[in-house]
């Protein structure tokens, strides 16, 4: 079946630390990946996505390529904030017809200190 | 245009109760996904119901129901609860026609915990 695997947080950075949070993934046929955010006490919100091989998707100075070659789609982030400070989730959609279920990473949480 | 709206934020039940949950699908999108995210984990797909029936379930067992209406909105019924069944319950609705590579809009969730 499908899966993803994130890196173990928690991940504690100093504001403007570089970042990278890995993600990989098993699937059949041709998923499509997402980076998604989760503020305490929120639901989730869509922060990336890619639809394809090569693909980079980018959002607020993150960004994330569909690897397929190595099944992978790490988050990257030049300079982060405190306000970055959330949970992050990598997915994928690799259903077939109208079925279009996500699967989640367990999660990463990412506290990033003044 | 309107995000995705669940009710109630929080619930608290007794262990063997059954429990109803909403949502309110985003303006423009004909199908709507449950996920349960139990505490420090990801979420877990229940089921996704287009034009009113469920096309998709995960691995959840039948006390864990649910209705499309003609409007798009939704509700997640779980009968003879569980204390594991405590969780965040997100309701997603997407817009089939956009293709799987659009991405879903997620609700705040509603948190339910069973005593």
């Amino acid at each position: 079946g499908n899966s993803v695997t994130q890196m173990e947080g928690p991940v504690t950075l100093s504001e403007e630390a570089f970042l990278t949070i890995n993600c990989t993934y098993t699937a059949t046929g041709y998923p499509s990946l997402f980076w998604y955010v989760q503020y305490p006490g929120e639901g989730l919100q869509l922060l990336l996505k890619a639809t394809k091989a090569d693909d980079k998707g980018s959002n607020k100075g993150f960004e994330a390529t569909y690897r397929k070659e190595t099944t992978s789609f790490h988050l990257e982030k030049g300079s982060v904030q405190v306000s970055d400070s959330a949970v992050y989730f990598c997915a994928l959609s690799a259903g077939g017809g109208s079925n279009y279920k996500l699967t989640f990473g367990k999660g990463t949480l990412l506290t990033v200190n003044p | 245009e309107t995000g995705v709206t669940q009710s109630p934020t929080h619930l608290i039940k007794t262990r063997g109760q059954q429990v109803t949950l909403r949502c309110s699908s985003q303006s423009g999108h004909n199908t709507v996904s449950w996920y349960q995210q139990a505490l420090g984990q990801g979420p877990q797909f229940i089921f996704q119901y287009y034009r009113e029936e469920e096309n998709g379930r995960g691995n959840f067992p039948p006390r864990f129901s649910g209705l499309q209406f003609p409007n798009y909105s939704s509700e997640l019924n779980v009968n003879a609860l569980e204390l594991d069944d405590s969780a965040l319950y997100l309701c997603a609705s997407s817009s089939q026609w956009r293709g799987r590579g659009y991405g879903y809009t997620f609700g705040s969730g509603t948190r339910l915990t069973v005593v």
